[in-house]
């Protein structure tokens, strides 16, 4: 049982290039999201998705884009990137999001450098 | 909209010393509250969290965190504190709302334990 795990761990990429963040869990959960972790601003929610074939907005989605088509993948894509999306991104899950006292279970991020 | 506030982006202890992190909430309803903690290169990990009942909640590694409604805190603490703690603690909290579940984290408290 791994988890949530992330790839790449690590990526540098140029102005304007694309790239797609993957996200895996074997947990069976219905809810993933995405957020990314800059310095004194905790984490922001950028896209989750409430079941297969479904994603939402969160708090900063502008610049990407997500998918969610299987249920243990969420994928979070860079069309365009920009220096003010370097940051570290993580992926969670949780099991049942409308119930309130469910868990959300993060992966070990992936640090991005956009130069 | 909910906000949640850490006062202290860095606290220092001294090792076997009382651990005292603040978390205040701002919620017209009380949220379900949790804390995280995020060791160095890793992903968040749940420490504990409150839904309701008892308003004293302990968690792992010998954290603890009190739910005070009428101060709408969620202070975290623990009585001694040990080198291993030194890391960085989120504070979050979860409203149901019709757009699912979402947590909306502190900016981050880093624990700083020396000798």
């Amino acid at each position: 049982n791994a988890g949530v795990t992330q790839t790449p761990k690590f990526r540098v990429l140029k102005t304007g290039q694309s790239m797609t963040l993957l996200c895996a869990q074997d947990m069976n959960h219905e809810y993933m999201y995405w957020y990314r972790q800059d310095p004194g601003m905790g984490l922001r929610l950028i896209h989750y998705s409430v079941g297969e074939g479904t994603t939402a907005k969160g708090e900063v989605p502008d610049g990407y884009n997500v998918s969610r088509l299987k249920k243990q993948n969420f994928l979070l894509g860079l069309e365009s990137a920009a220096p003010s999306q370097t940051s570290v991104y993580f992926c969670a899950s949780s099991q049942m999001g409308l119930a309130g006292s469910d868990t959300q279970y993060f992966g070990p991020g992936t640090r991005l450098t956009v130069l | 909209a909910q906000s949640v506030t850490q006062l202290g982006s860095h606290v220092s202890v001294s090792e076997g010393a009382l651990v005292l992190l603040r978390c205040n909430y701002s919620s017209s309803v009380p949220p379900y509250l949790f804390w995280y903690v995020q060791y160095p290169n890793q992903g968040l990990q749940l420490l504990l969290k409150y839904t309701t009942g008892a308003t004293l909640v302990k968690g792992i590694n010998g954290f603890e965190a009190e739910f005070k409604k009428s101060e709408t805190s969620f202070h975290l603490t623990k009585p001694s504190a040990h080198m291993s703690d030194a890391a960085e603690y989120f504070c979050a909290a979860k409203i149901l709302t019709g757009g699912g579940n979402k947590l909306t984290f502190g900016t981050g408290t880093q624990l700083k334990v020396e000798l």
